[in-house]
């Protein structure tokens, strides 16, 4: 089992640029999430889908959009790249969104944004 | 709204010592907490979950606590080694359903 996949590793835009993160889990998971990992500010939640077909908005979720494409895949897409959205993106994803729940994390795409 | 935040920041250590970092968070109403490891440039790990009900979770060298009145969460290694370099950090699952990740402790541990 691969685990939770992401790509691209390392991605450089220029502002205004659009693009889309890709993640896929082989371990049949309902959730996934997106998360940003930014210096001294710990990991926030941008968007997640708790299972295939829905997804909800997390803590920063402005000038982002994401796609649940089957129960394998779920793409974080950015329309217009800004400067602020330079960060470690991590994918994650669990079983369920439950009491018992445990996360297992994608190695991360690291984005600049010029 | 809920803030976790961790203390110290970073840690540097002799081989062999026990060592404990600390997690504290805002509101109790949680459902669990969980401790991750992350390597430098890599993903995060899971280390151990504790469910609200519970005072502890141990796996080998590893021990957490969870005291939720109090807002606190502990991490215990013990005789620490040099692999066990990394960064540690603490998330809690809110009932609103969302991780809230504490900024993390950058451990290392001198051969």
């Amino acid at each position: 089992n691969a685990g939770v996949t992401q790509t691209p590793k390392f991605q450089v835009l220029k502002t205004g640029q659009s693009m889309t993160l890709q993640c896929a889990q082989d371990m049949n998971h309902n959730s996934m999430y997106w998360y940003r990992q930014d210096p001294g500010m710990g990991l926030r939640l941008i968007y997640y889908s708790a299972s295939e077909g829905t997804t909800d908005k997390g803590e920063v979720p402005n000038g982002y959009n994401v796609s649940r494409l089957n129960k394998r895949e779920f793409s974080l897409r950015l329309e217009s790249a800004a400067p602020s959205q330079t960060s470690v993106y991590f994918c994650a994803s669990s079983e369920y969104t439950s009491l018992a729940d445990t996360q297992y994390f994608g190695p991360g795409t690291r984005l600049t944004v010029l | 709204k809920q803030e976790v935040t961790q203390i110290p920041a970073a840690l540097s250590v002799p081989e062999g010592e026990n060592l404990v970092l600390n997690c504290s968070f805002t509101d109790s109403a949680i459902y669990n907490l969980q401790w991750f490891r992350q390597d430098p440039g890599k993903g995060l790990t899971s280390l151990l979950l504790i469910q609200s009900s519970q005072r502890e979770q141990t796996s080998g060298r590893l021990n957490a606590s969870l005291d939720k009145s109090s807002g606190r969460s502990t991490l215990y290694i013990a005789a620490s080694q040099p692999g066990d370099s990394a960064t540690y950090l603490c998330a809690v699952l809110n009932y609103g359903q969302n991780f809230v990740f504490g900024p993390g402790t950058r451990l290392s541990v001198l051969p």
